[in-house]
C-alpha cells in the first residue's frame, strides 16, 4: 500500500462545478499538508498549504484536513475551464531538519465550457 | 516570489551520452531536490542535497549522480543516458523545518528524450 493515495482521474465537470479531489493517506506522523496544481507539460505550483486538522480558504478553493480519518480534500467552487489540471496531494512529517514530501500520483481535471 | 529555474526545458540525447540538467534557486534555500516525472507513477525522487557539497540518495538514485558546489545550484547527472530515462525531471528547493521551510517549490521540468 502506498503512504498517499490519489485516484488518477480524470474527472470531468462542466463550468461552474463543484469539485472535491481528495487524498488518503497511511502515515499517522504526517503534519503538513499541501495541494499543488500543474499545467500541462509544467512543473508543479504550490496551491494550498495546511497544518494539522481543520479547513482553510483561499478564494475558491477550500483546502480540508481529517487527521482521525487520514483524508485531505480540495475544494473548488464555481469551477473554470482555467482549472482544468493534474492536482497532486502531497504531506510530510517533520524529520530532523529536512522537508521530504510524499506525494499522490495526481488526479488529472477537466473543466469544460 | 521564488524562483527554481532549469536551464534545459527539453532535450534531446543519445544513448550512452553524459547528460547534464542544470537547476538554479534565488531564494537562498537549503535543500535541493531531483525529482522525475512520468505517467502512471508520479513524483519520484532521484536525490537530494540539504548543504552544499552534501547529497542524499532517493528512492530511484540507480543511473543518476548529482552536484552541489554552491547552494545555488544543484545539477543532475546521467552518466550514461539510457532510453528508459526518457522523462520529465523537475527540480525544487526548500528551505528547512526551523526556518519556516514546509513547502516546496519546483522549477519548470526539463523534458529529456534519450534516443
Amino acid at each position: 500500500q502506498k503512504e498517499v493515495e490519489q485516484d488518477p482521474g480524470p474527472l470531468s465537470v462542466p463550468e461552474g462545478a463543484i469539485v472535491s479531489l481528495n487524498c488518503t493517506y497511511s502515515n499517522s506522523a504526517f503534519q503538513y499538508f499541501m495541494w499543488y496544481r500543474q499545467y500541462s507539460r509544467k512543473g508543479p505550483e504550490l496551491l494550498m498549504y495546511t497544518y494539522s486538522s481543520g479547513n482553510k480558504e483561499d478564494g475558491r478553493f477550500t483546502a480540508q484536513v481529517d487527521k482521525s480519518s487520514k483524508y485531505i480534500s480540495l475544494f473548488i467552487r464555481d469551477s473554470q475551464p482555467s482549472d482544468s489540471a493534474t492536482y497532486l496531494c502531497a504531506m510530510s512529517a517533520r524529520s530532523g531538519g529536512s522537508y521530504i514530501p510524499t506525494f499522490g500520483r495526481g488526479t488529472s481535471l477537466i473543466v469544460h465550457p | 516570489d521564488v524562483k527554481v529555474t532549469q536551464s534545459s526545458r527539453y532535450l534531446v540525447k543519445r544513448t550512452g551520452e553524459k547528460v547534464f540538467l542544470e537547476c538554479v534557486q534565488d531564494m537562498d534555500h537549503e535543500n535541493m531536490f531531483w525529482y522525475r516525472q512520468d505517467p502512471g507513477l508520479g513524483l519520484r525522487l532521484i536525490y537530494f542535497s540539504y548543504d552544499v557539497k552534501m547529497k542524499e540518495k532517493g528512492d530511484i538514485p540507480e543511473g543518476y549522480s548529482v552536484s552541489r558546489e554552491k547552494k545555488e545550484r544543484f545539477s543532475l547527472i546521467l552518466e550514461s543516458a539510457s532510453t528508459n530515462q526518457t522523462s520529465m525531471y523537475l527540480c525544487a528547493s526548500s528551505s528547512p523545518l526551523d526556518r519556516g521551510g514546509n513547502t516546496i517549490y519546483f522549477g519548470e521540468g526539463s523534458w529529456l528524450t534519450v534516443v
